[in-house]
């Protein structure tokens, strides 16, 4: 099947800095590209949506401004935590599909905001 | 919030048995699909559903899209211990632009 590589698979931040997590779509073009945050024993829930050159859509109660989504290109999507704290700490999986091929996920990044 | 009912919520099985899991919605759903995710990895899709009444098999695994298209379940035969991890339904419609609602999760766990 195809390839979402996602970066970094774990990661530890101070409290108030930032930090990015890229998604990449490694052999195929990524027109939508979809970000997750999933609690320990619990499902995925869905941030946010992205289309290539375009903003993103986010579900109710994610703060755009806490959590950047940049798709810039067609096989790269980034996430950026902002000023994150403790209670950012969590699971973050994107997902990536090209037009209106089943979506593929990545490995997942561990957040730990000390 | 989540609109799938996925039971059970875990199972302990013996290494050989079947397993069976399934989903539920209050509303239509033009797609089921079913994912299994590893521990810190991400869910891989199993099997994709498309149409209602379909039954589609992959390997021990074997999923059925309901005539309603408001459940699906999925099995698993001869159960072997790499079996476990964390099995998902999702159901998406084509007036959601092709977000995915998912299940709460079944924990599979086998014991050898």
């Amino acid at each position: 099947g195809a390839v979402v590589s996602q970066h970094p698979s774990r990661v530890i931040c101070k409290s108030g800095t930032s930090v990015k997590i890229e998604c990449r779509s490694l052999d195929f073009q990524a027109t939508t590209m979809f970000w997750y945050r999933q609690f320990p024993k619990k499902s995925l829930m869905l941030m946010a949506t992205s289309n290539e050159g375009s903003k993103a859509t986010y579900e109710q109660g994610v703060e755009k401004d806490k959590f950047l989504i940049n798709h810039a290109s067609l096989t790269l999507s980034t996430l950026t935590v902002t000023s994150a704290h403790p209670e950012d700490s969590s699971f973050y999986i994107c997902s990536a599909r090209e037009g209106r091929a089943q979506a593929f996920f990545g490995q997942g990044t561990r957040l730990t905001v000390v | 919030g989540q609109q799938l009912n996925q039971s059970p919520q875990s199972m302990f099985i013996q290494e050989g048995e079947d397993v069976s899991m399934n989903c539920t919605s209050s509303s239509i759903f033009n797609t089921w699909l079913w994912y299994k995710q590893d521990p810190g990895e991400g869910p891989v899709l199993l099997i994709a559903l498309y149409k209602a009444g379909e039954l589609t098999s992959n390997g021990r695994l074997t999923a059925q899209f309901g005539i309603t298209r408001k459940d699906s379940f999925l099995n698993i035969s001869a159960s072997i211990p790499s079996d476990v991890g964390i099995y998902f339904c999702a159901g998406q419609r084509e007036t959601s632009g092709s977000r995915l609602t998912f299940g709460e999760g079944t924990q599979l766990t086998v014991n050898p």
